[in-house]
Formats: structure tokens, sequence, C-alpha cells
């Protein structure tokens, strides 16, 4: 079966500097790869999409990049911000509209 | 409404009790599925719902979770004789589920948060 690894140990950095967050999957080669921001009490909200056939997305401060041959993806956030604290999910695309997610990375940004 | 609504926010439920939880999701969208994340864990899948079709029910953990979805819109999670590690945040998503570039991006709601005593 599919497995996702995201670092289970929180990412602590100071602000302004670049938060790297990897995702790494076994087995199945999905179609696209998703990343989602979660709050404390709230629901997960999207990001960015990335697809095997993309290198590298962005979105302002966002980069994502997906490397299909390491089965890895890694997430950027550049000049990050306290506001930029959360846990961050990835998502894999297995077909049939179903997606399988990371136990996701917190990030806290230090002043 | 503009987002998914989930409703009751939190429920406190004594063990073997029934309960009843549900979502109502952005208007249009074919999709609907249900999670469930305990404390520090991942989404853990629990059913999907797409149009007419046969709901895929293959994270369903055990036959005292069932789900049912009317009228191709709002959707109810109900877990009968409730146990404690059943305890957990409860998330609804929707999406569009299309082939288009906007291929099945879910938006989830708050979530309800189950605690059983």
């Amino acid at each position: 079966s599919q497995k996702i690894e995201q670092n289970s140990e929180a990412l602590n950095i100071q602000e302004g500097k670049t938060a790297t967050l990897t995702c790494n999957y076994t087995n199945y080669s999905p179609a696209y790869l998703q990343w989602y921001r979660q709050d404390p009490g709230r629901g997960p909200v999207f990001l960015l999409l990335i697809r095997e056939n993309e290198k590298e997305k962005r979105k302002e401060r966002l980069k994502v990049t997906f490397d299909t041959t390491l089965k890895q993806s890694l997430f950027h956030i550049t000049a990050s911000q306290p506001a930029d604290s959360a846990t961050y999910l990835c998502a894999l695309d297995m077909g049939g509209n179903k997606l399988t997610f990371g136990t996701g990375t917190q990030l806290k940004v230090e002043l | 409404g503009a987002g998914v609504s989930q409703s009751p926010s939190n429920k406190v439920t004594e063990k073997g009790k029934d309960v009843e939880l549900r979502c109502d999701p952005i208007s249009g969208h074919t999709a609907l599925y249900w999670y469930r994340q305990s404390l520090g864990q991942g989404l853990e899948f629990l059913i999907y719902f797409q149009g007419n079709s046969a709901p895929d029910k293959s994270g369903l953990p055990s036959d005292r979770f069932s789900a049912e979805r009317t009228g191709g819109s709002v959707s109810t999670l109900t877990i009968q004789r409730t146990q404690q590690e059943d305890s957990a945040v409860y998330l609804c998503a929707s999406s569009l589920a299309s082939q288009a570039l906007a291929k099945n991006i879910q938006y989830f709601g708050a979530g309800t948060r189950l605690s059983v005593l």
C-alpha cells in the first residue's frame, strides 16, 4: 500500500528564513501531489497542486518541487512570517478521485 | 453557503450511544469525503460519495460506521454504539472531482470534535 512520510518533528525557524518541508512516498507513482495547510481547530486548506510532469510550481512565497525519481516533494516558504506557523500536509492522488494524506509537519516561525 | 459546513462543532457522548454528524458541502460539488483525524495523526479516509455512484466505503473501520448522502448534497455520518477509540475530529470535504485543472482539490469543513466518555 502507499506510504507517505512527512517529518513528524516540528520545524522551528526564524522569521525571514526559508522553510523547507519534505514529503516522501513509496510504491505508487501519483499523477499529482497537493499541499494543504491546517491551523488548530480548522480543516485543511488547499495551497498548491503539482503534476507529475511538472518539476516546480510557484505561488507568491510558496514553491513546490516534485521529483518522481526520488519519489519526493519539497515545499518551500520563502521570507517566512509568524503567520505561516501551521501544520502542512501533503496529499497524493491515488486515482479514483481519492487523496491519501501524510501526517503533516508542524512549522513554527519565530520572531 | 460559501464553504463546507459541519455540525455540531463539538459532540460529547457516552460510550454505547449513537451519534450523527452532519456535513453540508459546497453547492455544485459532486464529490464528498469523510475523514477522521486523531490527535497528532494524519487524515484517515473513511468514505467517498461521487454523484449517484455507489459510495466507496473502503475506509470505514467497522460496521458501526455508516454514512449516507441525500439528494446528492447533505451527508450524515452515523456511528453506532460509540467506543472511546472513536474519539477524534471528523472532517468532511467536498470537491468538483473533475478532469479539469482544478481536479480533486478538496475543500474542508472545520470538523466535528467527538469525545466519547
